[in-house]
C-alpha cells in the first residue's frame, strides 16, 4: 500500500520555466491537498480539492494551478516558475473532511529548486 | 481569520528533562486542534489530536480554551524525540489546517 506518492522527489528548474508536481493517493481519499514548507513558515496551503474535479483556492495559490480529473492524482503546476518558489511542496489527502478520525496522510515532500 | 504560532523555533534540552512545546492559536469558532511530527528522513504524520485526549510516545497535549493554547508536554525527553513538531487547527468547514511554524526539538544526550 503506497500511500501518498509524489513525483519527482527533487526538481531544479530555472526561472521562467514550467512545470508540474504529480500527487497520486491509493486510499480513495476524497481530499487532496498541496502545502509548501518553508523554513520559520511551516506549512501553509497552496491549494486543495474536496473531490474529483473540484479545487479551491488555499493561503497561498498565487503563481500555482491545480487539477483534479481523476480522484487519485491532485495535479501542481508551475506556469512560469519563480525564486520565490524554491521550496519543499507537501502533498496530503484524507478520507473526508478534517475531523477526529479524519486526518491527514502525507507525502514524502518534493524539493524544487527554482534558479 | 485563524492563526497558528509556535513562538520557539529551536528547542534544546537534555535527555531525561521535561519538555514543552508552546502553542497557541487564534480562532472565532470552536477549536480543534493537532501535533504534527516529522522525524529525520520520515513523513509528516499526526502524533496526537486534543478531541481523542490521548498519550502518544509519553506525549499529552490539553487544549486551554481561556488562554488558547495547546501546548505539547512530556515529562522526560527522549533522544527519539528529536524531530519538528508542528501545531496545526482545523477550520469550521474541516477542508483545511491552519499550521504554526513548526518547533525542532533537539534532545541531547
Amino acid at each position: 500500500n503506497a500511500g501518498v506518492t509524489q513525483t519527482p522527489k527533487f526538481r531544479v528548474l530555472k526561472t521562467g520555466q514550467s512545470m508540474t508536481l504529480l500527487c497520486a493517493q491509493d486510499m480513495n481519499h476524497e481530499y487532496m491537498y498541496w502545502y509548501r514548507q518553508d523554513p520559520g513558515m511551516g506549512l501553509r496551503l497552496i491549494h486543495y480539492s474536496v473531490g474529483e474535479g473540484t479545487t479551491a483556492k488555499g493561503e497561498v495559490p498565487d503563481g500555482y494551478n491545480v487539477s483534479r480529473l481523476k480522484k487519485q492524482n491532485f495535479l501542481l503546476g508551475l506556469e512560469s516558475a519563480a525564486p520565490s518558489q524554491t521550496s519543499v511542496y507537501f502533498c496530503a489527502s484524507s478520507y473526508q473532511g478534517i475531523s477526529g478520525a479524519n486526518v491527514l496522510t502525507f507525502g514524502a515532500g518534493s524539493r524544487l529548486t527554482v534558479l | 481569520a485563524q492563526r497558528v504560532t509556535q513562538p520557539e523555533k529551536l528547542l534544546s534540552v537534555f535527555k531525561g528533562a521535561p519538555v514543552e512545546l508552546k502553542c497557541n492559536y487564534s480562532y472565532s469558532g470552536s477549536p480543534e486542534l493537532f501535533w504534527y511530527v516529522q522525524y529525520s528522513r520520515q513523513r509528516l504524520q499526526l502524533l496526537l489530536r486534543h478531541i481523542s485526549r490521548e498519550s502518544i510516545k509519553g506525549f499529552t497535549a490539553d487544549l486551554n480554551k481561556g488562554e488558547t493554547s495547546f501546548h505539547l508536554k512530556k515529562p522526560f525527553a527522549q533522544e527519539e524525540d528529536s524531530a519538528m513538531y508542528y501545531c496545526a487547527l482545523r477550520n469550521n468547514a474541516g477542508n483545511m489546517l491552519t499550521f504554526g511554524g513548526g518547533t525542532r526539538l533537539m534532545v541531547k544526550p
